[in-house]
């Protein structure tokens, strides 16, 4: 089962705009979420966090906000740059179900394109 | 200089060889974490490791085996390489200490083509 889910693959959208990137999880037990960054041929890049106790995280032109009753998050990037292409990683870390494992449980991602 | 260091980048074996991938930190940090990533399938845990006597089992564990040699190395061996193993493996590590929430650190990767 898939408890963390990014359902676009891709994304495209100009430069200056706005970029959402979504994410949903179905374990409750998730208590802190990360959004990471990956280019080409390098391993991914911590980009901007967020605890179960918050709804809203900001870093510069980076936002992440959560919804934990609809177990939905968002990543906000505003103005969108074209450094900002890149694979976007949605992750969540907690108890899995099943229990067990402490490392970081990841979506699949999203490949955002920022056109001129 | 990387924190995070993989050898080897990039490697090409045959079915039912036995190899091993390496990793370094030079962050300081306690845990350590391997990862591999498919196409289409994001970033799962293998193996992660809180300190030198700590070793657990990650959600796609069976076939691999791990070792941590020191605080700052973690190594990840393929005991009898096998096709569906081809994959990019990543090591990650994390200080608990950071920030009193837990981000990990990514090191370049390991494109591995089980042949």
């Amino acid at each position: 089962d898939q408890q963390v889910k990014q359902n676009s693959p891709s994304l495209s959208v100009q430069e200056g705009r706005i970029s959402i990137l979504n994410c949903d999880y179905t374990n409750s037990m998730f208590d802190y979420f990360l959004w990471y960054k990956k280019y080409p041929a390098e391993g991914p890049t911590f980009l901007i966090s967020i605890s179960s106790i918050k709804d809203k995280n900001e870093d510069g032109r980076f936002t992440v906000f959560l919804n934990k009753s609809a177990k939905h998050l968002s990543l906000h990037i505003v103005p969108s740059q074209p450094g900002d292409s890149a694979v976007y990683f949605c992750a969540a870390r907690g108890e899995r179900s099943g229990g067990g494992a402490d490392g970081l449980t990841f979506g699949k991602g999203t490949h955002l394109i920022i056109q001129p | 200089d990387a924190d995070v260091t993989q050898t080897p980048r990039n490697r090409i074996t045959k079915t039912g060889k036995r190899i091993m991938l390496e990793c370094s930190q030079t962050k300081g940090h306690d845990r350590m974490y391997w990862y591999r990533q498919d196409p289409g399938l994001g970033l799962r845990l293998i193996y992660y490791s809180f300190d030198v006597k700590d070793i657990n089992k990650g959600e796609i564990s069976d076939g691999y085996s791990v070792s941590r040699q020191a605080q700052a190395k973690f190594s990840l061996s393929l005991e009898s390489a096998i096709p569906n193993q081809t994959a990019l493996y990543f090591c990650a590590t994390s200080d608990l200490r950071d920030r009193g929430l837990e981000t990990q650190y990514f090191g370049p990767g390991t494109r591995l083509l089980v042949l």
